[in-house]
Protein backbone atom coordinates (compact mmCIF):
# COMPACT_ATOMS: atom_id res chain seq x y z
CA UNK A 1 0.00 0.00 0.00
CA UNK A 2 1.10 3.92 0.09
CA UNK A 3 3.37 4.96 2.19
CA UNK A 4 4.28 8.47 3.08
CA UNK A 5 8.07 8.80 5.19
CA UNK A 6 9.72 12.02 6.53
CA UNK A 7 12.79 12.72 8.85
CA UNK A 8 11.43 13.58 12.42
CA UNK A 9 13.70 16.43 13.69
CA UNK A 10 15.32 19.14 12.11
CA UNK A 11 16.53 22.59 13.52
CA UNK A 12 17.84 25.93 12.10
CA UNK A 13 18.30 29.45 13.15
CA UNK A 14 16.08 32.13 13.05
CA UNK A 15 16.74 33.63 9.18
CA UNK A 16 18.01 30.40 7.56
CA UNK A 17 16.46 28.56 5.42
CA UNK A 18 14.72 25.40 6.18
CA UNK A 19 14.11 22.31 3.96
CA UNK A 20 11.97 18.92 4.97
CA UNK A 21 11.56 16.29 2.91
CA UNK A 22 9.22 14.02 2.53
CA UNK A 23 9.25 10.86 0.24
CA UNK A 24 5.92 9.09 -1.14
CA UNK A 25 4.85 5.80 -3.15
CA UNK A 26 2.00 6.21 -4.94
CA UNK A 27 2.80 5.21 -8.56
CA UNK A 28 0.02 7.34 -10.19
CA UNK A 29 -1.23 11.00 -10.51
CA UNK A 30 -1.53 12.18 -7.19
CA UNK A 31 -1.97 15.49 -5.38
CA UNK A 32 0.82 15.77 -2.57
CA UNK A 33 0.16 18.37 0.50
CA UNK A 34 1.84 19.86 3.38
CA UNK A 35 0.38 20.68 6.42
CA UNK A 36 1.32 22.37 9.73
CA UNK A 37 0.25 21.58 13.41
CA UNK A 38 1.30 23.84 16.37
CA UNK A 39 0.92 22.62 19.57
CA UNK A 40 -2.57 21.47 20.52
CA UNK A 41 -4.08 22.33 17.33
CA UNK A 42 -5.38 21.29 14.34
CA UNK A 43 -3.31 20.82 10.59
CA UNK A 44 -3.26 23.90 8.86
CA UNK A 45 -3.43 23.32 5.03
CA UNK A 46 0.02 25.42 3.58
CA UNK A 47 0.11 24.27 -0.29
CA UNK A 48 -0.70 21.59 -2.18
CA UNK A 49 0.90 20.38 -5.80
CA UNK A 50 -0.05 17.84 -8.17
CA UNK A 51 2.31 15.08 -9.47
CA UNK A 52 2.88 16.31 -12.87
CA UNK A 53 4.28 19.70 -11.37
CA UNK A 54 8.22 20.25 -10.73
CA UNK A 55 7.48 23.03 -8.26
CA UNK A 56 5.03 25.31 -6.62
CA UNK A 57 6.31 28.96 -4.75
CA UNK A 58 4.12 30.87 -2.54
CA UNK A 59 5.82 33.66 -1.18
CA UNK A 60 8.15 32.01 1.64
CA UNK A 61 7.29 28.56 1.03
CA UNK A 62 8.45 26.00 -1.59
CA UNK A 63 7.82 23.19 -3.19
CA UNK A 64 9.61 20.90 -5.36
CA UNK A 65 8.45 17.35 -6.49
CA UNK A 66 11.15 15.21 -8.01
CA UNK A 67 8.24 12.32 -9.50
CA UNK A 68 11.25 9.61 -10.41
CA UNK A 69 12.36 9.42 -7.06
CA UNK A 70 9.39 10.33 -5.43
CA UNK A 71 10.61 13.43 -3.44
CA UNK A 72 9.15 15.94 -1.78
CA UNK A 73 10.57 18.82 -0.25
CA UNK A 74 9.19 22.10 1.29
CA UNK A 75 11.54 25.23 1.68
CA UNK A 76 10.66 28.35 3.72
CA UNK A 77 12.87 30.63 3.26
CA UNK A 78 13.58 33.66 6.10
CA UNK A 79 12.47 30.91 8.47
CA UNK A 80 10.92 32.93 11.71
CA UNK A 81 10.22 31.48 15.30
CA UNK A 82 6.50 31.70 15.11
CA UNK A 83 7.00 28.70 12.29
CA UNK A 84 8.41 26.18 14.69
CA UNK A 85 5.54 23.40 14.65
CA UNK A 86 4.98 20.27 13.15
CA UNK A 87 5.21 19.60 9.42
CA UNK A 88 3.22 17.49 8.06
CA UNK A 89 3.48 15.67 4.23
CA UNK A 90 1.01 13.45 2.85
CA UNK A 91 -0.34 12.10 -0.49
CA UNK A 92 -3.64 11.68 -1.93
CA UNK A 93 -4.89 8.03 -2.13
CA UNK A 94 -7.57 7.66 -4.75
CA UNK A 95 -8.06 3.81 -3.94
CA UNK A 96 -11.38 2.59 -3.78
CA UNK A 97 -14.42 4.48 -3.47
CA UNK A 98 -12.97 7.55 -1.54
CA UNK A 99 -10.20 9.57 -1.84
CA UNK A 100 -8.10 10.52 1.57
CA UNK A 101 -5.10 11.26 2.61
CA UNK A 102 -2.21 9.16 4.18
CA UNK A 103 0.06 11.18 6.28
CA UNK A 104 3.73 10.84 7.28
CA UNK A 105 4.61 11.19 10.79
CA UNK A 106 5.27 14.38 10.56
CA UNK A 107 8.60 16.49 11.26
CA UNK A 108 9.23 19.07 13.77
CA UNK A 109 10.98 22.05 12.72
CA UNK A 110 12.51 23.66 15.86
CA UNK A 111 13.67 27.36 15.22
CA UNK A 112 16.48 28.81 16.97
CA UNK A 113 16.44 32.41 17.93
CA UNK B 1 -16.26 31.77 5.33
CA UNK B 2 -16.78 29.76 8.33
CA UNK B 3 -13.62 26.83 8.89
CA UNK B 4 -14.38 23.54 10.22
CA UNK B 5 -15.69 23.48 14.03
CA UNK B 6 -15.18 20.67 16.05
CA UNK B 7 -16.92 20.37 19.66
CA UNK B 8 -15.66 19.32 22.31
CA UNK B 9 -12.05 20.76 22.62
CA UNK B 10 -11.03 18.22 25.36
CA UNK B 11 -12.80 15.09 26.79
CA UNK B 12 -11.95 12.73 29.17
CA UNK B 13 -14.16 9.33 29.47
CA UNK B 14 -13.90 5.66 31.08
CA UNK B 15 -12.75 2.92 29.34
CA UNK B 16 -16.18 0.79 28.32
CA UNK B 17 -18.10 4.45 27.94
CA UNK B 18 -19.14 5.52 24.50
CA UNK B 19 -18.43 8.81 23.19
CA UNK B 20 -20.44 11.31 20.73
CA UNK B 21 -17.59 13.92 18.63
CA UNK B 22 -19.17 16.41 16.86
CA UNK B 23 -18.28 18.34 13.53
CA UNK B 24 -19.05 21.63 11.45
CA UNK B 25 -17.93 21.35 8.11
CA UNK B 26 -16.72 24.59 6.32
CA UNK B 27 -19.81 26.30 4.34
CA UNK B 28 -20.11 24.75 0.99
CA UNK B 29 -18.49 21.43 1.71
CA UNK B 30 -20.35 18.31 1.06
CA UNK B 31 -17.97 15.65 2.35
CA UNK B 32 -16.14 15.20 5.70
CA UNK B 33 -13.75 12.67 6.83
CA UNK B 34 -12.61 11.58 10.49
CA UNK B 35 -8.75 11.01 10.98
CA UNK B 36 -7.26 9.56 14.26
CA UNK B 37 -4.06 11.22 15.33
CA UNK B 38 -2.50 9.27 17.99
CA UNK B 39 0.64 10.84 19.98
CA UNK B 40 3.69 11.74 17.75
CA UNK B 41 1.89 10.32 15.14
CA UNK B 42 0.70 11.64 11.33
CA UNK B 43 -3.24 11.04 11.34
CA UNK B 44 -4.70 7.74 10.18
CA UNK B 45 -8.06 8.06 7.96
CA UNK B 46 -11.20 6.37 9.94
CA UNK B 47 -13.92 6.82 7.43
CA UNK B 48 -15.57 9.45 5.06
CA UNK B 49 -18.94 10.57 4.89
CA UNK B 50 -20.99 12.21 1.45
CA UNK B 51 -24.51 12.21 0.68
CA UNK B 52 -25.09 11.16 4.60
CA UNK B 53 -23.59 7.96 3.47
CA UNK B 54 -20.13 6.42 4.57
CA UNK B 55 -18.27 5.87 1.66
CA UNK B 56 -14.92 4.86 2.74
CA UNK B 57 -13.40 2.98 5.57
CA UNK B 58 -9.83 2.92 7.73
CA UNK B 59 -8.65 -0.25 9.30
CA UNK B 60 -10.73 0.87 12.20
CA UNK B 61 -13.48 -1.81 14.23
CA UNK B 62 -16.78 -1.44 13.94
CA UNK B 63 -17.23 -0.03 16.71
CA UNK B 64 -15.85 3.17 15.57
CA UNK B 65 -19.20 5.16 13.32
CA UNK B 66 -20.29 7.89 12.07
CA UNK B 67 -23.48 9.56 11.14
CA UNK B 68 -23.66 12.99 8.03
CA UNK B 69 -26.69 14.66 8.61
CA UNK B 70 -28.51 17.16 5.59
CA UNK B 71 -26.63 20.17 6.93
CA UNK B 72 -23.20 18.44 6.07
CA UNK B 73 -22.38 18.20 9.80
CA UNK B 74 -20.97 15.12 10.94
CA UNK B 75 -20.70 13.30 14.19
CA UNK B 76 -18.36 10.18 15.29
CA UNK B 77 -19.06 7.58 17.60
CA UNK B 78 -16.92 5.29 19.57
CA UNK B 79 -18.04 2.57 21.70
CA UNK B 80 -16.58 0.49 24.12
CA UNK B 81 -13.73 3.36 24.66
CA UNK B 82 -10.31 1.45 25.32
CA UNK B 83 -7.59 3.32 26.18
CA UNK B 84 -5.52 3.02 22.76
CA UNK B 85 -9.07 5.33 21.47
CA UNK B 86 -7.02 8.18 23.52
CA UNK B 87 -5.75 10.77 20.44
CA UNK B 88 -6.74 13.85 19.01
CA UNK B 89 -9.64 13.28 16.59
CA UNK B 90 -9.34 15.81 13.80
CA UNK B 91 -12.66 16.06 11.39
CA UNK B 92 -11.80 17.22 7.86
CA UNK B 93 -14.41 19.03 5.20
CA UNK B 94 -14.04 19.21 1.38
CA UNK B 95 -15.99 19.15 -2.12
CA UNK B 96 -16.66 16.54 -4.55
CA UNK B 97 -13.97 17.50 -7.14
CA UNK B 98 -12.28 19.84 -5.51
CA UNK B 99 -8.74 18.87 -3.63
CA UNK B 100 -8.30 20.99 -0.77
CA UNK B 101 -9.04 19.41 2.12
CA UNK B 102 -10.01 21.90 5.25
CA UNK B 103 -9.30 20.43 8.99
CA UNK B 104 -10.68 21.54 12.38
CA UNK B 105 -8.23 22.17 15.64
CA UNK B 106 -9.98 18.47 16.58
CA UNK B 107 -10.94 17.16 19.93
CA UNK B 108 -8.36 15.58 22.42
CA UNK B 109 -9.85 12.29 23.73
CA UNK B 110 -8.44 10.96 26.65
CA UNK B 111 -9.31 7.16 27.98
CA UNK B 112 -8.67 6.31 31.59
Amino acid sequence: GEDVEQSLFLSVREGDSSVINCTYTDSSSTYLYWYKQEPGAGLQLLTYIFSNMDMKQDQRLTVLLNKKDKHLSLRIADTQTGDSAIYFCAEKDYGGATNKLIFGTGTLLAVQP
Amino acid sequence: ETGVTQSPTHLIKTRGQQVTLRCSSQSGHNTVSWYQQALGQGPQFIFQYYREEENGRGNFPPRFSGLQFPNYSSELNVNALELDDSALYLCASSLVGDDGYTFGSGTRLTVV
